[in-house]
């Protein structure tokens, strides 16, 4: 079975500070994707990025990195120098790879992330 | 537009009127998701469209809900006999899946804006 943990619901963080986002993934795939996506108060998800299980190269984009780690089925999401526009709810998801390419996702629960100024 | 559409963009029902929800996918996309969000939770998946395939609703809550797909197009989720316990933003999702474009983008799901379902 496919689940995503996210354990840290909310997290409140001062302008300017690093945070990290939490996401331990199980499944019995061995080849699988990771995704993060923002929610913003607009309500529509933001793609950030998609992992491939075959690739655990650390990634950085801007402020945003992702450290993907098998040995511990995590894939963590940090933000550095927090900015207020960072404030949305972020989700990790899992998906399998089924042969017509197409795959439902499962998402965790979400972490809202407050970015006070 | 060039992303995922879906309407109405918010829907007020009452208990045991049927509602129908729209999404249009980015062109090109042959595979089309539909997931919900209950208030303050993730999202669940509800069921998929990729290209003349048989349909995986292995995610629908109920016999009451449905969705259907004109090809590679427009898709309508159905909801019967709506209940207080189904209200919730509904949210579409699109993705490519083809020798174009190589491996960086296929899989990636595209979602709309969603409609949030009020049954009162």
């Amino acid at each position: 079975a496919q689940k995503v943990t996210q354990a840290q619901t909310e997290i409140s963080v001062v302008e300017k500070e690093d945070v990290t986002l939490d996401c331990v993934y199980e499944t019995r795939d061995t080849t699988y994707y990771l995704f993060w996506y923002k929610q913003p108060p607009s309500g529509e998800l933001v793609f950030l990025i998609r992992r491939n299980s075959f690739d655990e190269q650390n990634e950085i984009s801007g402020r945003y990195s992702w450290n993907f780690q098998k040995s511990t089925s995590s894939f963590n999401f940090t933000i550095t120098a927090s900015q207020v526009v960072d404030s949305a709810v972020y989700f990790c998801a899992l998906s399998g790879l089924d042969q017509t390419g197409a795959n439902n996702l499962f998402f965790g629960t979400g972490t809202r992330l407050t970015v006070i100024p | 537009g060039a992303g995922v559409s879906q309407s109405p963009s918010n829907k007020v029902t009452e208990k045991g009127k049927d509602v129908e929800l729209r999404c249009d996918p980015i062109s090109g996309h042959t595979a089309l998701y539909w997931y919900r969000q209950r208030l303050g939770q993730g999202l669940e998946f509800l069921i998929y469209f990729q290209g003349n395939s048989a349909p995986d609703k292995s995610g629908l809550p109920s016999d009451r809900f449905s969705a259907e797909r004109t090809g590679e197009s427009v898709s309508t989720l159905t909801i019967q006999r709506t209940q207080q316990e189904d209200s919730a933003v509904y949210l579409c999702a699109s993705s490519f899946w083809g020798l174009a474009g190589g491996d960086v983008a296929k899989n990636i799901q595209y979602f709309g804006a969603g409609t949030r379902l009020s049954v009162l």
